[in-house]
């Protein structure tokens, strides 16, 4: 079956550590994206890619960057810029420009600082 | 630019009781409109969607119309279950966004046996 997985589900950061987030899919999407979802807030984008070797910045891409070498993958690195890490991260694919497709998600990596 | 509201929660019901969580959005388009759903500790899933005015979304009993008039994407439910203790998120997207999605902030959903 076709869909999105994300790893690790739990990760855990050491002050000044940069760490990566892994998103695979399999579901030939040529558009991916990298959410954060805080506790009442809501989901707020930080990157997004619509095409191999391209990608934008989100509403909240400070601190954090990401690679687009291959359709299927889009790593998300939280740099030890980013002071306030500790988030639910879900990662989604779409098809680019479909009004009407929706979003396929990944099941979400849990991040702690410590 | 474009938004979506939703209703805050949590909404506390008991088994078998009729919901309705609303959304409304602002879009200088014709948006199309979802409902995502996420239960703990997971992903969300796409629940239904409706791409024109007056279209209805539906998937496992739960249903939402498209009403271009008063800008609403209202989700309901007729007899909610236990397991349908969730998250709800309805979202927009249009030419306008580029396509991306706009989500609202989320509705808790509680149901009680």
């Amino acid at each position: 079956d076709g869909g999105i997985t994300q790893s690790p589900k739990y990760l855990f950061r050491k002050e000044g550590q940069n760490v990566t987030l892994s998103c695979e899919q399999n579901l030939n999407h040529d558009a991916m994206y990298w959410y954060r979802q805080d506790p009442g807030q809501g989901l707020r984008l930080i990157y997004y890619s619509q095409i191999v070797n391209d990608f934008q910045k989100g509403d909240i891409a400070e601190g954090y960057s990401v690679s687009r070498e291959k359709k299927e993958s889009f790593p998300l690195t939280v740099t030890s810029a980013q002071k306030n890490p500790t988030a639910f991260y879900l990662c989604a694919s779409s098809i680019p420009r479909d009004r009407a497709s929706g979003y396929t998600f990944g099941s979400g990596t849990r991040l702690t600082v410590v | 630019g474009d938004s979506v509201t939703q209703m805050e929660g949590p909404v506390t019901l008991s088994e078998e009781a009729f919901l309705t969580i609303n959304c409304t959005y602002t879009a200088t388009g014709y948006p199309s409109l979802f409902w995502y759903v996420q239960y703990p500790g997971e992903g969300l899933q796409l629940l239904l969607k409706a791409t024109k005015a007056d279209d209805k979304g539906s998937n496992k009993g739960f249903e939402a119309t498209y009403r271009k008039e008063t800008t609403s994407f209202h989700l309901e439910k007729g007899s909610v279950q236990v397991s349908d203790s969730a998250v709800y998120f309805c979202a927009l997207s249009d030419k306008r966004g580029s396509y991306i999605p706009t989500f609202g902030r989320g509705t808790s959903l509680i149901v009680h046996p």
